[in-house]
């Protein structure tokens, strides 16, 4: 099955740029969504489609996606981006199978 | 807006069958533009998906837990239901149903979650 990677924790200083990265095989080739997740509540997309931002997110939210590594952005970083953040993708080689990373920590210092 | 809710037991003995069904209003689920799926998040860890359904009832699973799960729709409800078998503490989680445009889409829409907790 396929797998996504991410890093359990990232920290940044308040203002500071944060990248999250979501590392899979041959990840370029699929396209990658990112989710928000704060304590308490249901995760919320925050970038789909390796870089387009639904309704209602910020800029200084962006993604990108090449070779092995997807990766989320996060510019001019607020205390409140501080939350859980998941990648996921589909794995059509797997029966149609979606597939989520395991999750990376984003703590704002 | 389509809004999506949770219903259903939140105490399981294990061995026995976790039922929980989805109420979707706001938008009909034989519109056959959405995979109508179900997800959990054990506490404390991230995100699984469990499977998803077609209003035609085409079913996908995940893999790992496809001996054990049915998803199963009532359109004339516009409800779907989950129904995991011989469940240990294991699948302890907050489940999610959630709606999936078709094709490689995000997930779009979620319920609010329920917890259900696997215990004698």
């Amino acid at each position: 099955s396929y797998v996504l990677t991410q890093p359990p924790s990232v920290s940044v200083a308040p203002g500071q740029t944060a990248r999250i990265t979501c590392g899979g095989n041959n990840i370029g080739s699929k396209s990658v969504h990112w989710y928000q997740q704060k304590p308490g509540q249901a995760p919320v997309l925050v970038v789909y489609d390796d870089s387009d931002r639904p309704s209602g997110i910020p800029e200084r939210f962006s993604g990108s996606n090449s070779g092995n590594t997807a990766t989320l952005t996060i510019s001019r970083v607020e205390a409140g981006d501080e939350a859980d953040y998941y990648c996921q993708v589909w794995d059509s080689s797997s029966d149609h199978l979606v597939v989520f990373g395991g999750g990376t920590k984003l703590t704002v210092l | 807006q389509v809004q999506l809710q949770e219903s259903g037991p939140g105490l399981v003995k294990p061995s026995q069958t976790l039922s929980l069904t989805c109420t979707v209003s706001g938008g009909s689920i034989s519109s056959g533009d959405y995979y109508w799926s179900w997800i959990r998040q054990p506490p404390g860890k991230g995100l699984e998906w469990i499977g998803y359904i077609y209003y035609s009832g085409s079913t996908y699973y995940n893999p790992s837990l496809k001996s054990r799960v049915t998803i199963s729709v009532d359109t004339s409800k516009n409800q779907f239901s989950l129904k995991l078998s011989s469940v240990t503490a294991a699948d302890t989680a907050v489940y999610y149903c959630a709606r999936v445009l078709v094709g490689a889409n995000p997930v779009t829409g979620w319920g609010q979650g329920t917890l259900v907790t696997v215990s004698s």
